[in-house]
């Protein structure tokens, strides 16, 4: 356990409106991703940080928008969520001292 | 582009009987390996990190190693409670420490 958590675990939202996912982190860690996981395609990177304020685009990042304002969390937002953004989110983090992630246990999105 | 394939896609097994999952690679500069278990519903959870060729890490009934074009996951005696979707995930020599992940294979051990 590497002491993430997401919020929510599940959510079902319309079209069009505007969805934000949060990840939370306890142990102070300076790198946090965003992934999301889909049947065929396994999983995929949306956005990461490397500090407060600092973060770059992953493979999938259309769409999305993150912000990390305080360490210990990493929001995902969606402007205006369409079907095709139905998926699993993984948040992760890159443990002290290795190259590992440790993910999180994943929120359910599903845009009607 | 990195890029991870990993076979089969599903495997069944009887109880006690080993096999072995492969991931095969394609990075420009490896500089880590990453093998994760995935039960349904839940995040993946990290088994191992390879470095280089040759390299081997054990964990129980699992055993990993690397080449330089693909790393196994081996399975001795399985039980039904190593039934879970096996991971493989690449890191290339870009900054972030960003992973490409593979499909991942299914693996269900049976009585």
């Amino acid at each position: 356990d590497a002491g993430i958590t997401q919020s929510p675990r599940h959510k079902v939202t319309e079209t069009g409106t505007p969805v934000t996912l949060r990840c939370h982190q306890t142990e102070n860690h300076r790198y946090m991703y965003w992934y999301r996981q889909d049947p065929g395609h396994g999983l995929r990177l949306i956005h990461y940080s490397y500090g407060v304020k600092d973060t770059d685009k992953g493979e999938v990042s259309d769409g999305y928008s993150v912000s990390r304002s305080k360490t210990e969390d990493f929001l995902l937002t969606l402007e205006s969520a369409t079907s095709s953004q139905t998926s699993v989110y993984f948040c992760a983090i890159r443990g002290t001292d290795t190259d590992t992630q440790y993910f999180g246990p994943g929120t359910r999105l599903t845009v009607l | 582009e990195d890029q991870v394939t990993q076979s089969p896609e599903a495997l069944r097994l009887q109880e006690g009987e080993s096999s072995s999952l492969n991931c095969s690679y394609t990075v420009s500069g490896l500089r880590g390996l990453f093998w994760y278990r995935q039960d349904p519903g839940k995040g993946p959870e990290f088994l191992f990190t390879l470095y280089s060729a040759g390299e081997e890490k054990e964990k129980e009934r699992l055993k990993a190693t690397l080449t330089k074009k693909e790393s196994f996951l081996h399975i001795t005696a399985p039980k039904p409670e190593d039934s879970a979707t096996y991971l493989c995930a690449v890191q290339g020599p870009g900054g972030g420490n960003k992973l490409t992940f593979g499909t991942g294979t299914q693996l269900k051990v049976e009585l």
